[in-house]
């Protein structure tokens, strides 16, 4: 099946800086990918839908300028914290269609992020 | 707005059935889909329903009624590794994002 690979896995960061999480779509093409964040026993909140080679598209409620996504190719999708903030501490996944008929969402294997 | 309404918590037996209701209200309609995900890992695809009706693979089962607004999962024979989070999705665009519920803790005990 389709693979999404997902860097770091974990990350711990002083507040205040910068971190960039990698989203790779390993065997396959992925046109747009999707950014979630999910809080300890809670639920998928998709954040933005990453488009390759255009903005992407943000939900509401999420800054677009704390959290900078980039896809710059059709494999390859980045979300940046900026000057991450302790409230930013999370679990980030990302993931992507394998085709754009399918309706199968296939997950990186996300990223904690713990901000002190 | 929108919103998925699933059970928080769900405990059974090994080799018991349990059924997970998914009840939707959301802007559009192409599909519901349903997501297991264990503790820290990642979220893996289970099924996906578009018309009404159920859709059976191996173990797992899912039902669509579009007209009720309301799908289940249903878990068979349950296992112990079947302990999981188990969430419902909706693709309420034709861009394929999707909107998951809350996420139901299944607990399958010995």
């Amino acid at each position: 099946g389709a693979v999404v690979s997902q860097h770091p896995s974990w990350v711990i960061c002083k507040s205040g800086t910068s971190v960039k999480i990698e989203c790779r779509s390993l065997d396959f093409q992925a046109t747009t990918m999707f950014w979630y964040r999910q809080f300890p026993k809670q639920s998928l909140m998709l954040m933005a839908t990453s488009n390759e080679g255009s903005k992407a598209t943000y939900e509401q409620g999420v800054e677009k300028d704390k959290f900078l996504i980039n896809h710059a190719s059709l494999t390859l999708s980045t979300l940046t914290v900026t000057s991450a903030h302790p409230e930013d501490s999370s679990f980030y996944i990302c993931s992507a269609r394998a085709g754009q008929g399918s309706e199968k969402l296939f997950f990186g294997s996300g990223t904690q992020l713990s901000v002190l | 707005g929108q919103s998925l309404e699933q059970p928080s918590e769900v405990t059974a037996v090994e080799g018991a059935i349990v059924q997970i209701n998914c009840t939707y209200q959301t802007s559009g309609f192409y599909g519901l889909s349903w997501y297991q995900q264990h503790d820290g890992g990642a979220p893996t695809f289970l099924s996906y329903n578009a018309l009404d009706g159920l859709e059976e693979t191996g173990r797992f089962s899912s039902f669509l009624s579009r007209s009720d607004s309301y799908g289940y999962l249903l878990l068979q024979e349950l296992q112990m590794k079947d302990s999981a989070s188990y969430f419902c999705a909706v693709r309420d665009n034709s861009w394929g994002k999707l909107q998951f519920g809350a996420g139901t803790q299944v607990v399958v005990t010995p």
